[in-house]
């Protein structure tokens, strides 16, 4: 069944410290993105990627960097963690052929100290 | 840039209730405009899609309009059942295929 899944679903980091979160996706999509999700913003875009070797920046990428390897796999990296990067992050993969709709996977809760 | 605003943060019913859930919108382009549900522990999924062609669309006993004099975009249920319990997002997707999500409406019903 096709997927998109996320490492780790739960992380504790400390201030200053890097964090990788990772999304690894089976519906052979071109199309990732990154999102976090917040109380009262909904749902922004971080970072995505039209298939690999290729990252785009969002409306919030500061603070954050992404990396796309290859067609199934993205990754959102904290290069210095903040505790405002406290959130729900959510992985998604779309492609144009499907005109927006976009699977997301089940979210990583990050909280830094 | 685009954006959407959902007002009501939070929408209480009992089971056969009638749902309305009101969202703008701005943009520059012509748009395209769905509605997300999340149900607890899990990721948003897609729910509808509106086009400006149809108008209107409809999924799983769900009904969204759109009216573009308004620039307004509503999502209702004539009778909601308990499972329907989720977080409903108002969405806009533009020619990069970017969406951009509402601030989500929260729905609790009780049986």
């Amino acid at each position: 069944e096709a997927a998109v899944t996320q490492s780790p679903r739960n992380k504790v980091a400390v201030t200053g410290g890097k964090v990788t979160l990772s999304c690894n996706q089976t519906n052979n999509h071109n199309n990732m993105y990154w999102y976090r999700q917040d109380t009262g913003h909904g749902l922004r875009l971080i970072h995505y990627s039209y298939g690999a070797g290729s990252t785009e920046k969002g409306d919030i990428p500061d603070g954050y960097k992404a990396s796309r390897p290859s067609q199934e796999n993205f990754s959102l990296i904290l290069e210095l963690a903040t505790p405002s990067q406290t959130s729900v992050y959510f992985c998604a993969s779309g492609d144009p052929g499907l005109v927006y709709e976009q699977y997301f996977g089940p979210g990583t809760r990050l909280t830094v100290l | 840039g685009d954006s959407v605003t959902q007002m009501q943060g939070q929408v209480t019913l009992s089971e056969d209730d009638f749902l309305f859930i009101n969202c703008t919108y701005s943009t520059t382009w012509y748009p395209t405009l769905f509605w997300y549900v999340q149900y607890p522990g899990e990721g948003p999924q897609l729910l509808l899609k509106v086009t400006t062609a149809n108008n209107k669309g409809i999924s799983r006993g769900f009904e969204a309009t759109y009216d573009k004099g308004t620039t307004s975009f509503h999502l209702q249920k004539a009778s909601v059942q308990e499972s329907d319990s989720a977080v409903y997002y108002c969405v806009l997707g533009d020619m990069g295929y970017k969406l951009t999500f509402g601030t989500g409406t929260s729905l609790l019903v009780d049986p």
